[in-house]
């Protein structure tokens, strides 16, 4: 069975400081996996994606997360945070083996950069 | 981003009322997903939609009643709600170009029982 895991529920850093959001997976096959941000009273955006090929992805905002196989991780990192990266980030991973539009997402994190 | 549009913004409702959600997307996607998004827990899929058809109902109770007319639009039909109920409902779609295509959501109905 797939399954997603944000082992922390609040990140706090800085501003200026580098800021790391940690995910780790489950699943059978090669996974898919996500990263999404919600600011306050707002749907979910699509920040960027880990299909295949380069390990290190880059997404929307300066965000990037770096794929470890062996590690099971998905961690979103961003190398200067700003106080406007404040909001909740979730991961979520889909099993292209399972053939299903479902996508498996994490309990959220709470990102807090302060000034 | 405002690719998935979702009415109304904010939902007041009694338990005997009976009230729609409605989602409509402008992105040329093919499915169509409801989430409830409630606090301090998981977001919790509760119904697919890929071409018209529902291929995933996630044991979800039948006062809730999802329609999907056509690609675009999706609603969420109300009935007999409970206050556990109370959350943020949330539309999303997504193109058929293959499973690693990421969903769009639209920003919710935050929807309140008395």
């Amino acid at each position: 069975a797939q399954s997603v895991a944000q082992p922390e529920d609040q990140v706090n850093v800085a501003e200026g400081n580098p800021l790391t959001v940690k995910c780790t997976y489950s699943v059978s096959g090669n996974p898919y996996l996500f990263w999404y941000v919600q600011y306050p009273n707002r749907g979910l955006q699509f920040l960027l994606k880990y299909i295949t090929g380069d390990n290190l992805v880059k997404g929307s905002y300066g965000f990037e997360a770096e794929f470890n196989k062996s590690q099971t991780s998905f961690h979103l990192k961003k190398p200067s945070a700003l106080v406007s990266d404040s909001a909740l980030y979730f991961c979520a991973v889909r099993d292209p083996q399972e053939n299903t539009d479902k996508l498996i997402f994490g309990t959220g994190t709470r990102l807090q950069v302060f000034p | 981003e405002t690719g998935v549009t979702q009415t109304p913004r904010h939902l007041v409702m009694g338990m005997t009322n009976k009230k729609s959600l409605k989602c409509e997307q402008h992105l040329g996607h093919n499915a169509m997903y409801w989430y409830k998004q409630s606090a301090k827990k998981p977001l919790e899929l509760m119904f697919v939609y890929n071409f018209k058809e529902q291929t995933e109902n996630n044991s979800v109770p039948s006062r809730f009643s999802p329609e999907c007319p056509n690609s675009s639009h999706l609603f969420l039909h109300l009935h007999t709600l409970q206050p556990e109920d109370s959350a943020l409902y949330l539309c999303a779609s997504s193109g058929t170009g293959g499973v690693d295509q990421p969903q769009h959501f639209g920003d919710g109905t935050r929807l309140s029982i008395l």
